[in-house]
């Protein structure tokens, strides 16, 4: 089965510490993207990939960290720096063609909750 | 920075209704995508739309991209109660591949 997978579906931290959250894709897709979804918003983007080894910061990067060192992989890390953590987190991953996006999927989505 | 415009923000209709919706935007797009989220869950990408003017169908949805390429519409025809869900848009512009979103639709589907 080809997709995105995001683990754990839930997770739950105290206030101060770092959380790492897992994206893997196995669609070959050059570009990935990590969002946060507040109640009754849309999707903010926080960090986005387009090549291995290589990423950029979207609009609400401050207290996120991202890596990129295998195509299929792009952990985002929600730091003690991130005032509210509380959010659903999704990834996302593209084809990008010559004239730019084709399409983007997303995974499932972890609910993280920091208490 | 870029903006899309989804209104309103919810809309409830009867099983077996027609619904439009329509992302507007001051910016031009080269694509259009629209999706389908249910609670919690991803997005599900329904329709994706790269020329203006452009009119896509999967099943009982259709899509279009429109003509001044600053907006898109997206019809349900004979809705189900399994339609209910929120229904984002999104455009791209540019070589960049980042995505703009609207804040969605709530659609409810009463039986």
């Amino acid at each position: 089965d080809g997709g995105i997978t995001q683990s754990p579906k839930y997770l739950f931290r105290k206030e101060g510490q770092n959380v790492t959250l897992s994206c893997e894709q196995n669609l070959n897709h050059d570009a990935m993207y990590w969002y946060r979804q507040d109640p009754g918003q849309g999707l903010r983007l926080i960090y986005y990939s387009q090549i291995v080894n290589d990423f950029q910061k979207g609009d609400i990067a401050e207290g996120y960290s991202v890596s990129r060192e295998k195509k299929e992989s792009f952990p985002l890390t929600v730091t003690s720096a991130q005032k509210n953590p509380t959010a659903f987190y999704l990834c996302a991953s593209s084809i990008i063609g010559k004239t730019g996006l084709v399409q983007q999927y997303f995974g499932p989505g972890t609910r993280l909750t920091v208490t | 920075g870029q903006q899309l415009n989804q209104s309103p923000q919810s809309m409830f209709i009867q099983e077996g209704e027609d619904v439009s919706m329509n992302c507007t935007s001051s910016s031009i797009f080269n694509t259009w995508l629209w999706y389908k989220q249910e609670p919690g869950e991803g997005p599900v990408l329904l329709i994706a739309l790269y020329k203006a003017g452009e009119l896509t169908s999967n099943g009982r949805l259709t899509a279009q991209f429109g003509i001044t390429r600053k907006d898109s519409f997206l019809n349900i025809s004979a809705s189900i109660p399994s339609d209910v869900g929120i229904y984002f848009c999104a455009g791209q512009s540019g070589a960049n591949s980042k995505l703009t979103f609207g804040k969605g639709i709530t659609l409810s589907v009463r039986p």
